[in-house]
């Protein structure tokens, strides 16, 4: 059981527009930013959103990310084949003396 | 750019001492903006924190791995290294290194991850 809750799976068709939710708590998402990894299958997760809503330079700004509350949200718009893979969200949660919490990842499939 | 490499054994058997080390290259271990991070994937599972440490010995870990993790940095190396002690089957995972940010220049926190090392998997069986 995953501190931050995401949906296990989403779909879309090229060129749509998709989201994914990233649910937290006060000591997480609440206080602290929400980042945001894709994993291609077999290989090293890769950083996509880090501080909510900013983009490492050479992520495409098909890729947004956003928060409110204790909730964090990631959108990929324009979907391409290639955007198929798992989605990852994490924060710093400031309970037990502080520590790095993950989402349970989300899959996301292009039909 | 920096780029970071996990080197270890494949195979540890239960009850033993997973040792583990990465070696970065391209950028110093040493710097004031970074925690030094280790990650895993246990198969077709998500991903877990293991631990962070900082330059100047301050580390963070997983308090559900707590008492078996140790980080330790070799700045002569321009490595780091994690040992995981009483090992299990549940062990059995992806070990990834990876940079870790501090957040906006607070070092009581560790931020994103980037970049992270390739990956190791690391069976634990006898």
């Amino acid at each position: 059981q995953s501190v931050l809750t995401q949906p296990p799976s989403t779909s879309g068709t090229p060129g749509q527009r998709v989201s994914i939710s990233c649910s937290g708590s006060s000591s997480n998402i609440g206080s602290n930013g929400v980042n945001w990894y894709q994993q291609v299958p077999g290989m090293a997760p890769k950083l996509l959103i880090y501080s909510n809503n900013q983009r490492p330079s050479g992520v495409p700004d098909r890729f947004s990310g956003s928060k409110s509350g204790t909730s964090g949200s990631l959108a990929i718009s324009g979907l391409q084949s290639d955007d198929e893979a798992e989605y990852y969200c994490a924060a710093w949660d400031d309970s037990l003396n502080g520590h790095v919490v993950f989402g349970g990842g989300t899959k996301l499939t292009v039909l | 750019q920096v780029q970071l490499q996990e080197s270890g054994p494949g195979l540890v058997k239960p009850s033993e001492t997973l040792s583990l080390t990465c070696t970065v290259s391209g950028g110093s271990i040493s710097s004031t903006s970074y925690y030094w991070s280790w990650i895993r994937q246990s198969p077709g599972k998500g991903l877990e924190w293991i631990g962070s440490m900082y330059y100047t010995g301050r580390t963070y870990s997983n308090p559900s791995l707590k008492s078996r993790v140790t980080i330790s940095l070799d700045t002569s190396k321009n490595q780091f290294s994690l040992k995981l002690s009483s090992l299990t089957a549940a062990d059995t995972a992806v070990y990834y290194c990876a940079r870790g940010f501090t957040i906006f220049g607070v070092v009581t926190m560790v931020g994103w991850f980037d970049p992270w090392g390739q990956g190791t998997l690391v069976t634990v069986s006898s």
